[in-house]
């Protein structure tokens, strides 16, 4: 079985510019979720889909950043325009089961960002 | 609020020596979730184990092997024997109710050939 796709690895761009990370989860899982995960720190979750509908967005920058999710598959998450304190790993993660239950997430390996 | 503490930064230790990894956590849920998940240099995040709150009994996969006692709210993993492949950034994380996953800070294992 593949596991959680993620593109580009990494990504280097100027303050201001604007960048797009993409994600094709696990196949058949319903829920996606995208985190940010800054140097020495645990991820914090920045926005939950099932299917694609949006479950949890509380914790995302709304100003600046923006996600979607068609068709309930792939999803991409965009920076507009970006800053210096974006620079992070942002990690996609998907589980089989619809939000509210728990179940386990299985992550991708992430997008590198660096923001100069 | 849940809240999810690794107080160990960094261990290092010598292979084939045994190694513990401490996790605390608060949560006012009488039913959560907890994991551990491994981070290689690659980035990826690995899932290792999930544990409820209802099922205390130890586990052992190999030279893993896991701790968790609610009287002291701790979940802690212990590897037995270590490689340097286990070199690694280990997280510890919860889930109670409706909140999310919420992770430490991680520890950085090093084990030294």
């Amino acid at each position: 079985e593949a596991g959680v796709a993620q593109s580009p690895r990494y990504k280097i761009i100027e303050k201001r510019q604007s960048v797009a990370f993409w994600c094709n989860p696990i196949s058949g899982h319903a829920t996606l979720y995208w985190y940010q995960q800054i140097l020495g720190q645990g991820p914090k979750l920045l926005i939950q889909f099932q299917n694609n509908g949006v479950v949890d967005d509380s914790q995302l920058p709304k100003d600046r950043f923006s996600a979607e999710r068609l068709k309930g598959v792939d999803s991409t998450l965009k920076i507009q325009p970006a800053k210096l304190e974006d620079s992070a790993v942002y990690l996609c993660a998907s589980s089989p089961l619809p939000s509210g239950s728990t179940d386990t997430q299985y992550f991708g390996p992430g997008t590198r960002l660096t923001v100069l | 609020a849940q809240k999810v503490t690794q107080a160990q930064t960094e261990i290092s230790v010598v292979e084939k020596e045994d190694v513990t990894l401490d996790c605390v956590y608060e949560t006012r849920d009488t039913t959560y979730y907890l994991f551990w998940y491994k981070q290689p240099p690659s980035g990826e995040l690995v899932f290792l184990i999930r544990r409820n709150s209802f099922d205390e009994q130890n586990e052992i996969s190999g030279r893993y092997s896991w701790n968790f006692q609610k009287s002291t709210s701790s979940f802690n993993f212990t590897i037995t024997a270590s490689q340097v492949v286990d070199s690694a950034v280990y997280f510890c994380a919860l889930k109670g109710g409706n909140e999310k996953l919420t992770f430490g800070t991680g520890t950085r294992l090093t084990i030294i050939p």
